[in-house]
C-alpha cells in the first residue's frame, strides 16, 4: 500500500498568513493526488485534484503543486472560514490511501 | 447541483449486519465510479471501497480492513449506491461518506453528508 505523510499534523496561524502544508508519498504516484478540507460536523470537501488543478468553484487562494513523492498545498492568505483540517489523498493505486491530516487552528 | 445523501447508519451489535444507502441527484450517476470512505470519531479519513460504472462490469475494490465483510452494490436505475456491512466490529464505528468519482485514475468529486454507524453491545 501507498503511506501518505502529511506534515505538520496541526499549525497555528493568524488570519493573513500564507500556510503551507506538505504531504509525501510511499512510492511515486506521479500526479494522482488530490487535497481535501474537512471543517468539524461537516463532510470534506473537494479542493485540488491531479496535484495542481482546481476543482470548480475553489478560490484561487487554493493552490497546490509537485509531482512523484512530494506535494504541497498552499493558502495564499489564510481567511476565518480556511480553519479546518486538510488531507492529501493518492488515487494512483488500490487501496486509495489519505494522508493523515493537517488541523490549522487560529493563532 | 450535485446531491448525495446517505441513510442506513444506526447502532448495531458486534457480529451483526447494516446496510447503507446512498441516494444520486444532479448528476449522471450511472458513469461515475463511486467510493464509501469513512472517519471514526476523532480520526482521519479511510478508504473503505468502489464500485465502476456497467461500462467496466461493475467491478469492485475494498480495503484490507473490510475485505470479505463488506460489500459495495449499486441500482443504476435508482440512481442508487448500497453498502452491505456483515460482521461489524467495534472498530467498524464510523461516519460513513458515499463520494463520486469519474473514474479510474480520477480524483472524488462529490460526498454525501455520511451517516454514523455506531457498533457495540
Amino acid at each position: 500500500d501507498i503511506q501518505m505523510t502529511q506534515s505538520p499534523s496541526s499549525l497555528s496561524a493568524s488570519v493573513g498568513d500564507r500556510v503551507t502544508i506538505t504531504c509525501r508519498a510511499s512510492q511515486g504516484i506521479s500526479n494522482y493526488l488530490a487535497w481535501f478540507q474537512q471543517k468539524p460536523g461537516k463532510a470534506p470537501k473537494s479542493l485540488i485534484y491531479d496535484a495542481s488543478s482546481l476543482q470548480s468553484g475553489v478560490p484561487s487562494k487554493f493552490s497546490g503543486s509537485g509531482s512523484g513523492t512530494d506535494f504541497t498545498l498552499t493558502i495564499s492568505s489564510l481567511q476565518p472560514e480556511d480553519f479546518a483540517t486538510y488531507y492529501c489523498q493518492q488515487y494512483k493505486n488500490y487501496p486509495v490511501t489519505f494522508g493523515g491530516g493537517t488541523k490549522v487552528e487560529i493563532k | 447541483e450535485v446531491q448525495l445523501v446517505e441513510s442506513g447508519g444506526g447502532l448495531v451489535q458486534p457480529g451483526g449486519s447494516l446496510r447503507l444507502s446512498c441516494a444520486d441527484s444532479g448528476f449522471t450517476f450511472s458513469d461515475h465510479y463511486m467510493d464509501w470512505v469513512r472517519q471514526a470519531p476523532g480520526k482521519g479519513l479511510e478508504w473503505v471501497g468502489r464500485i465502476r460504472n456497467k461500462a467496466n462490469s461493475y467491478t469492485t475494490e475494498y480495503a484490507a480492513s473490510v475485505k470479505g465483510r463488506f460489500t459495495i452494490s449499486r441500482d443504476d436505475s435508482k440512481n442508487s449506491l448500497f453498502l452491505q456491512m456483515n460482521s461489524l466490529k467495534t472498530e467498524d464505528t464510523a461516519v460513513y461518506y458515499c463520494a463520486s468519482s469519474g473514474g479510474s485514475y480520477r480524483p472524488i468529486q462529490h460526498w454525501g453528508q455520511g451517516t454514523l454507524v455506531t457498533v457495540s453491545s
